[in-house]
């Protein structure tokens, strides 16, 4: 049974705080992906990588940073959190040429 | 940024209502149309991924029909069930390893 975990469902920060996200999966995928989704405007693309320490810049990346020193962890990194940040973030992996993970999400909010 | 379009934005059908959904996107440097299906309170899951023009995938009572030279794909779902109620994403890519560009979905309500 393939799996994306994320660390956390629910996640309540302060502004100004560095937050991670972490995302694991035990397929092997050499794609992995975050995004957040906001009510009415889909789902965004953050950040991706296509492989261990590769990254690309997504639709929206400005105040998120990545990192991927592993093939099965893709970390979402918020420096100094804003209220604006407040979201639902979603990672995904994906075999290349194949169908797309998903995670559970993770319901950020940022006071 | 892909222009990815869906519509209707939002579907009301009762149970047993065949009912269909549009995705559009452009026609130039097409690799694969993703479907995915996303249930209120679970992730988004792969109904189909699509490549060939003219290509048809059925799942059950639902399936899919895709037109790459003129940028459209097609989700039919017959004989709606209540279980059917979901937000329907479409997503076009580019290139095997390229990202996936969502649109932002129909939401299907079945009722009884």
């Amino acid at each position: 049974d393939v799996k994306v975990t994320q660390s956390s469902r629910y996640l309540v920060k302060r502004t100004g705080e560095k937050v991670f996200l972490e995302c694991v999966q035990d397929m092997d995928h050499e794609n992995m992906f975050w995004y957040r989704q906001d009510p009415g405007l889909g789902l965004r693309l953050i950040y991706f990588s296509y492989d261990v320490k590769m990254k690309e810049k997504g639709d929206i990346p400005e105040g998120y940073s990545v990192s991927r020193e592993k093939k099965e962890r893709f970390s979402l990194i918020l420096e100094s959190a804003s209220t604006n940040q407040t979201s639902m973030y979603l990672c995904a992996s994906r075999k290349v040429g194949h169908e797309q993970f998903f995670g559970p999400g993770t319901r950020l909010t940022v006071l | 940024i892909l222009n990815v379009e869906q519509s209707p934005q939002s579907l009301h059908v009762q149970e047993g209502d065949s009912t269909n959904f549009t995705c559009s996107f452009p026609s130039s440097n097409f690799y694969a149309l993703h479907w995915y299906r996303w249930e209120t309170a679970k992730s988004p899951e792969a109904l189909f991924v699509m490549t060939l023009n003219g290509d048809e995938k059925k799942k059950g009572r639902i399936s899919a029909t895709l037109n790459t030279k003129e940028g459209y794909s097609y989700l039919y779902i017959k004989g709606s069930q209540p279980e059917d109620s979901a937000t329907y994403l479409c997503a076009p890519t580019t290139g095997t390893a390229s990202k996936l560009t969502f649109g932002t979905g129909t939401r299907l309500q079945v009722t009884l």
